[in-house]
């Protein structure tokens, strides 16, 4: 089954206890990114990736690194998270090929920091 | 950043009737595309619409973009419990730098 797989679903940590987000594709898909949710802004990008080996930022990349050494995976690491940085993340992938694709999302990670 | 805008921000209907949204944008854009989100969920895509179309469909779905207004509208015609959810538009502006730009969604709740 075609999927974006985010781990974990859910996690509260502590402010400054760097954490990594987990994500993985299984459709062979060049474009990958990270989004967050919150109430009344609706989704803002986060970083994104064009192929392996390239990232850039997206509209609010602060506190946050990623990295792209394989095809299929896509982490958001947190090095010092801190409570602004609670909030709803979405990993997404589609095809590099042309004009944007339907992007595929996982399910979410629910991110709390105390 | 945002460029678009759904409206409206909420919808409330009986079940059976038809649900029209609608999103808004700036810029010139390669193409639209509308995506549904259950509440806590991630966001599953119903349908892309280039900028040359001007209408499309997909079971119970019409989407229509109106590249003069800046616009496009999604309907759900016999509308289910099951189609309550957050509806999001995303414009793909041309000669963005590969980001898709993102409305801040229309809550629809469909009443039994």
């Amino acid at each position: 089954e075609a999927q974006v797989t985010q781990n974990p679903r859910y996690l509260i940590t502590v402010t400054g206890k760097k954490l990594t987000v987990t994500c993985s594709q299984n459709m062979n898909h060049e474009y990958m990114s990270w989004y967050r949710q919150d109430p009344g802004l609706g989704l803002r990008q986060i970083y994104y990736s064009m192929n392996v080996e390239v990232t850039d930022k997206g509209d609010v990349p602060e506190g946050y690194k990623v990295s792209r050494k394989e095809k299929r995976n896509f982490p958001l690491i947190l090095e010092s998270p801190s409570p602004n940085q609670t909030s709803l993340y979405f990993c997404a992938s589609s095809s590099g090929q042309g004009f944007f694709q339907p992007q595929h999302f996982g399910d979410g990670t629910r991110l709390s920091i105390l | 950043s945002q460029q678009g805008e759904e409206d409206p921000q909420a919808l409330s209907i009986q079940e059976g009737e038809n649900a029209t949204m609608n999103c808004s944008y700036k810029t010139s854009i390669n193409n639209l595309q509308w995506y549904r989100q259950n509440s806590g969920r991630g966001l599953v895509h119903l349908i892309l619409i280039r900028s040359n179309e001007r209408e499309k469909h997909s079971g119970r779905l019409r989407v229509t973009l109106d590249t003069s207004k800046k616009s496009s509208s999604l309907l759900i015609t016999a509308s289910r419990a099951a189609d309550t959810a957050s509806y999001f538009c995303a414009t793909d502006p041309k000669g963005s730098n590969y980001q898709l730009i993102w409305g801040a969604g229309t809550k629809l709740i469909i009443k039994p």
